[in-house]
């Protein structure tokens, strides 16, 4: 499972209420993800690092932030939560080995916004 | 703008037939493509890849072909499992200065497998 944990699993908010999740992982990889994964859109990418302190956004940013300041640690904030960020997160790493380039996944966080 | 595409939202297999689940793509940078299985309340595990050098991959059951001319790849199970029953995505990652792999991954919608006992 690659080392990853997601924290927490499940959490309900209201709407205008700060959100921080968070991924951590055990292995050291450089590059970490944060998707959403709604019905009829499949997974899609909010934003994505390429080490501590580098980040990027990805295809639905908006209303997101992310930080890593630590390689262990990579952490999504919606600043006000709204109901269409009602949503299941996964956070994922980048693992390339000497046959694969791949991403594995975190077991995800079901966010309900109220 | 949809740059990958599972056309089909379910398919249904009885067990021990071959199931064919099918992607399409539309930016010519992609040139890796990966398949993931996802059961309910999980996270997506990997499946296999293939590189756009190839035109086949193959681990064990599982089977990948690309057809770069027509944008298209597939993933054949055989034989298929009762446990197979998950929904399958498909993405891609287009080259990037780094190289190929899984840098960026853009997702299908998925296609649901059900098999049938």
């Amino acid at each position: 499972d690659a080392g990853i944990t997601q924290s927490p699993r499940h959490k309900v908010t209201e709407t205008g209420t700060p959100v921080t999740l968070r991924c951590h992982q055990t292995e050291n990889h450089r590059y970490m993800y944060w998707y959403r994964q709604d019905p009829g859109h499949g997974l899609r990418l909010i934003h994505y690092s390429y080490g501590v302190k580098d980040t990027d956004k990805g295809e639905v940013s908006d209303g997101y932030s992310v930080s890593r300041s630590k390689t262990e640690d990579f952490l999504l904030t919606l600043e006000s939560a709204t109901s269409s960020q009602t949503s299941v997160y996964f956070c994922a790493i980048r693992y390339t080995g000497a046959s694969t380039d791949t991403q594995y996944f975190g077991p995800g966080t079901r966010l309900t916004v109220l | 703008d949809q740059q990958v595409k599972q056309n089909s939202p379910s398919l249904s297999v009885q067990e021990g037939r071959i199931s064919i689940l099918n992607c399409d793509y539309t930016n010519s940078m992609f040139d890796y493509f990966l398949w993931y299985k996802k059961y309910p309340a999980e996270g997506p595990t990997f499946l296999i890849s293939i590189s756009s050098i190839k035109d086949k991959n193959e681990d064990g059951r599982f089977t990948v072909f690309l057809n770069k001319s027509a944008k298209h790849l597939s993933l054949h199970i055989v034989p298929s499992q009762p446990g197979d029953s998950a929904v399958y995505f498909c993405a891609a990652s287009p080259f990037t200065y780094s190289g190929a792999g899984s840098y960026q991954l853009t997702f299908g919608k998925g296609t649901k497998l059900s098999v049938i006992p």
